[in-house]
């Protein structure tokens, strides 16, 4: 009853490192999501994939990049960690991009760069 | 620009009690809203999805009504219960229907309390 599991769940970053957040999902869900969600505002989308092999960019993409090799994974990098990615970030997965289709979110990796 | 608006931000009331949460959005053209509920630490959990022809839809105590017209939303729970403490997050989705077209309220915080 795993759903969509996220690693670390705690992380602290200096300036300037990199970091890899890992999400997999044992639902075989097509669509698979990165948000950040940071304090008093909705969240906003980072990085999306709709299958193995394919990923487009959400609402705010810069200072990250998502690989999708297998419909299982989808890691969020970080690169030259930034004080302004200090946030809540959550991966998500659907079945496919229907109206109707219930988005299950993994329990969320709080990241702090310092 | 697509908005979705939710108030109160916050709110308390006592165990036992009723409450009414309110969702206003902008969102145009219009799919379909999620209410969720978010407990401290947690990732999102769906509670209801409803689309433009549905006034009414339940899940156990709670009770989530659309006017697509006004565009307006409300979640009421009923028979509040401690557990229920959490904040609650209205999500519309626009039209095409796409992994960018999903727009987050701020959610309301919700403590129930003795």
């Amino acid at each position: 009853n795993a759903g969509v599991t996220q690693t670390p769940k705690f992380r602290i970053l200096k300036i300037g490192q990199s970091m890899t957040l890992q999400c997999t999902q044992d639902m075989n869900h097509n669509y698979m999501y990165w948000y950040r969600q940071d304090p008093g505002m909705g969240l906003k989308l980072i990085y999306y994939s709709v299958g193995a092999g394919i990923t487009d960019k959400g609402e705010v993409p810069n200072g990250y990049n998502v690989s999708r090799s297998t419909t299982e994974d989808f890691p969020l990098r970080l690169e030259l960690a930034a004080p302004s990615q200090t946030s809540v970030y959550f991966c998500a997965s659907s079945p496919r991009e229907y109206r109707g289709n219930t988005i299950y979110f993994g329990e969320g990796s709080w990241l702090t760069v310092v | 620009k697509n908005q979705v608006e939710q108030s109160p931000q916050s709110l308390i009331i006592l165990e036992g009690k009723n409450c009414t949460l309110q969702c206003n959005y902008t969102v145009s053209p219009f799919s379909n809203l999620r209410w969720y509920k978010q407990d401290t630490g947690r990732g999102p959990v769906s509670l209801t999805i409803m689309t433009f022809s549905e006034n009414t839809k339940s899940n156990g105590r709670y009770t989530a009504t659309l006017d697509a017209d006004t565009k307006q939303s409300s979640l009421h729970i009923t028979a509040s219960q401690l557990s229920d403490s959490a904040s609650y997050i209205c999500v519309v989705r626009g039209l095409p229907v796409g992994a960018s077209k999903l727009t987050f309220g701020t959610g309301t915080r919700l403590q129930v309390t003795l």
